[in-house]
């Protein structure tokens, strides 16, 4: 079975601080490894995934098989990063999504 | 290009009652997902379509859920009977086909059970 875990349901954190928000993963094979957010009142979007290495309005995140985490980072935090932050999964033959629980991300003035 | 549109955006009701949830996904999107999200918790996968064909609907609960999306394009989402537990908001999704894709989620439908 897939599982993803995010142990924090609420981060807060200073404007100009770093900010990293956890994700570890359980699954057998490859996975596919996203994250994705939802600002207040908008429909939740991607953010980014591992497969692209990219790095999205300052966010960065690494897939660390060894220690099954994919933590989202982004060195000087913003007021605008304030959202809800969901890790998730896609592994196996089907493609829908094994979501994490979420972790509210509040960046203070 | 235009988003996936889920209607009604709310909707309360009885236990014991049936309700319907209507999505449009974008055009051209072979695939097409439902998510149940129940308060403080991620998005649960519930049926998963390609074209008109079901891939995956091992978390639906199929004593009271059903799902159809006829023509492969709209999809609709039905409780019948309601349960307390229902209470959520369910989404929809759709992606083109492909492992390398993003699924693009629509506003979501609120579904209050009382």
């Amino acid at each position: 079975a897939q599982r993803v875990t995010q142990p924090e349901k609420l981060l807060s954190v200073f404007k100009g601080a770093p900010v990293e928000l956890k994700c570890n993963y359980s699954y057998s094979g490859s996975p596919e490894l996203f994250w994705y957010v939802q600002y207040s009142r908008q429909r939740l979007q991607l953010l980014l995934r591992h497969i692209s290495r990219e790095s999205i309005k300052g966010f960065t995140a690494d897939l660390n098989k060894g220690e099954t985490s994919f933590h989202l980072k982004k060195p000087f935090a913003q007021e605008e990063d304030s959202a809800m932050y969901y890790c998730a999964l896609r592994g196996g033959g089907a493609d829908g999504l094994t979501f994490g629980k979420g972790t509210h991300l509040i960046i203070q003035p | 290009e235009a988003g996936v549109a889920q209607s009604p955006r709310y909707k309360i009701i009885e236990k014991r009652q049936s309700v319907a949830f209507w999505c449009n996904p974008i055009s051209g999107h072979a695939t097409l997902y439902w998510y149940q999200q129940i308060l403080g918790q991620g998005p649960k996968l519930l049926i998963q379509f390609q074209n008109n064909g079901v891939v995956d609907d091992s978390q639906l609960p199929k004593d009271r859920f059903s799902a159809e999306r006829l023509k492969g394009v709209d999809s609709t989402l039905k409780i019948q009977p309601a349960k307390l537990e229902d209470s959520a908001v369910y989404l929809c999704a759709s992606s083109s086909v492909g492992r390398d894709t993003e699924a693009f989620f629509g506003q979501g439908t609120r579904l209050t059970v009382v």
